[in-house]
């Protein structure tokens, strides 16, 4: 169970958009459309921001947004605020080994 | 309020056990699978451990598998993680978190963490 493969830190002017790549293997990312977007707040608990891919829950906002090609995924926040700081994790389903986390991914907004 | 409460966190020593509980409130219970995740200080989210809605299926992640054992009782809105043989590095916030119906690994409603501190 290798954790999905994120950048450490990623960053954007308020406006901006930023991609967040999501690198895994044939056996998770590869290999199902059951990618997760979770964003955390410091100190808060995670939320749910993007499902199977592409799916956003009632009240993302459209600004976020899913996509994957092989085994990599991304999450792009396009019109980047204050707010979308926080750190962003990927996760994966894996068959038998159910679930793989990333390592997070540190936004900034510049 | 849809809502997960979870308690049983504390200090333990090395080798030591730990009965953590998550209280599930305004949906049905007996209808989702459940997972616990936790995340050190300062560190990442790290999934532990599932079960599906009737108990039927259940898996560990590697870093737990063999020392703790999740569980439920749907007739008390309960889920559960026993922990044994516990480490420093099981230090950690546990969250016990919701599967989103309909879909997979996707964790729509979270509890608010119940912190575990392994030190002698």
């Amino acid at each position: 169970q290798s954790a999905l493969t994120q950048p450490p830190s990623a960053s954007g002017s308020p406006g901006q958009s930023v991609t967040i790549s999501c690198t895994g293997t044939s056996s998770d990312v590869g290999g199902y459309n059951y990618v997760s977007w979770y964003q955390q707040h410091p100190g808060k608990v995670p939320k749910l921001m993007i499902y199977e891919v592409i799916k956003r829950p009632s009240g993302v906002p459209d600004r976020f947004s899913g996509s994957k090609s092989g085994n990599t995924a991304s999450l792009t926040v396009s019109g980047l605020q204050a707010e979308d700081e926080a750190d962003y994790y990927c996760t994966s389903y894996a068959g038998s080994n159910y679930l793989v986390f990333g390592g997070g991914t540190k936004l900034t907004v510049l | 309020e849809v809502q997960l409460v979870e308690s049983g966190g504390g200090l333990v020593q090395p080798g030591g056990s730990l009965r953590l509980s998550c209280a599930a409130s305004g949906f049905t219970f007996s209808s989702y699978n459940m997972n616990w995740v936790r995340q050190a200080p300062g560190k990442g989210l790290e999934w532990v451990s599932y079960i599906s809605s009737s108990s039927n299926t259940i898996y560990y992640a590697d870093s737990v598998r063999g020392r703790f054992t999740i569980s439920r009782d749907n007739a008390k809105n309960s889920l559960y993680l026993q922990m044994n043989s516990l480490r420093a590095e099981d230090t950690a916030v546990y969250y016990c978190a919701r599967d989103k119906g309909l879909t997979l690994a996707a964790f729509d409603i979270w509890g608010q963490g119940t912190m575990v501190t392994v030190s002698s």
